[in-house]
């Protein structure tokens, strides 16, 4: 059974700051891992997909690493804005499903 | 384009009632899903349709759920009866296979009280 934890549970840090959201997983077989963003009362965003056989993925200021082996995944925040405050979630496809971790709640104050 | 949408989006009703969410997805999508999270768990799934046929219906809870995509369009989830553990947000989310991987993108959420 596939086990997804997401490191820290919740972070604050000051405007501008450069930020890693970590993601943890117990199967590394994987079809692919996406990154979400939610905002409060609001869906799911997917912010960045990667498939098993990619390292990384860029999207303007944030890039997210996968290393199946070792069952890990890292999203990077360059440059950190109050509007990138939200909860980030992490999700790994295996099979149709994905296996959500609980998520990091993220405050970025001015 | 229009995003995949939900309706309601909030729905309060009481134990033993019968509620039915609707889940409109992207058009031409063919695979459909739902999700759920219960307060202070992740989120999780309950199963899946690839245009009307269910593919994986292994999240289901139990069989006071019933979840039906005719035509292969929209869907509905209906809970019959509804118990208190039944609260919580409902997620429909709905994906094309492309050379750029499936992602699944996901609607507001219906979110159920049962008093």
């Amino acid at each position: 059974k596939q086990e997804v934890t997401q490191i820290p549970a919740a972070l604050s840090v000051p405007e501008g700051e450069n930020l890693v959201l970590n993601c943890s997983f117990t199967d590394s077989a994987i079809y692919n891992l996406q990154w979400f963003r939610q905002d409060p009362g609001k869906g799911l965003t997917s912010l960045l997909l990667i498939q098993s056989s990619q390292r990384e993925q860029t999207s303007g200021r944030l890039n997210a690493s996968l290393d199946k082996s070792s069952g890990r995944s890292t999203l990077y925040i360059a440059a950190s804005q109050p509007g990138d405050s939200a909860t980030y979630l992490c999700a790994v496809r295996a099979g149709y499903a994905l296996n959500f971790g609980k998520g990091t709640s993220l405050l970025v104050t001015p | 384009e229009a995003g995949v949408t939900q309706f309601p989006s909030h729905s309060v009703i009481e134990k033993g009632q019968t509620v039915t969410l609707r889940c409109d997805p992207i058009s031409g999508h063919d695979n459909l899903y739902w999700y759920r999270r219960v307060m202070g768990k992740e989120i999780k799934f309950l199963l899946h349709f690839v245009k009307e046929s269910k593919q994986d219906e292994s999240g289901m809870p139990n069989n006071r759920f019933l979840a039906e995509r005719t035509g292969g369009t929209y869907s509905t989830l209906k809970v019959q009866p509804a118990e208190l553990e039944d609260s919580g947000v409902y997620f429909c989310a709905s994906s094309q296979i492309s050379l750029g991987g499936d992602t699944q993108y996901f609607g507001p959420g219906t979110r159920l009280t049962v008093l």
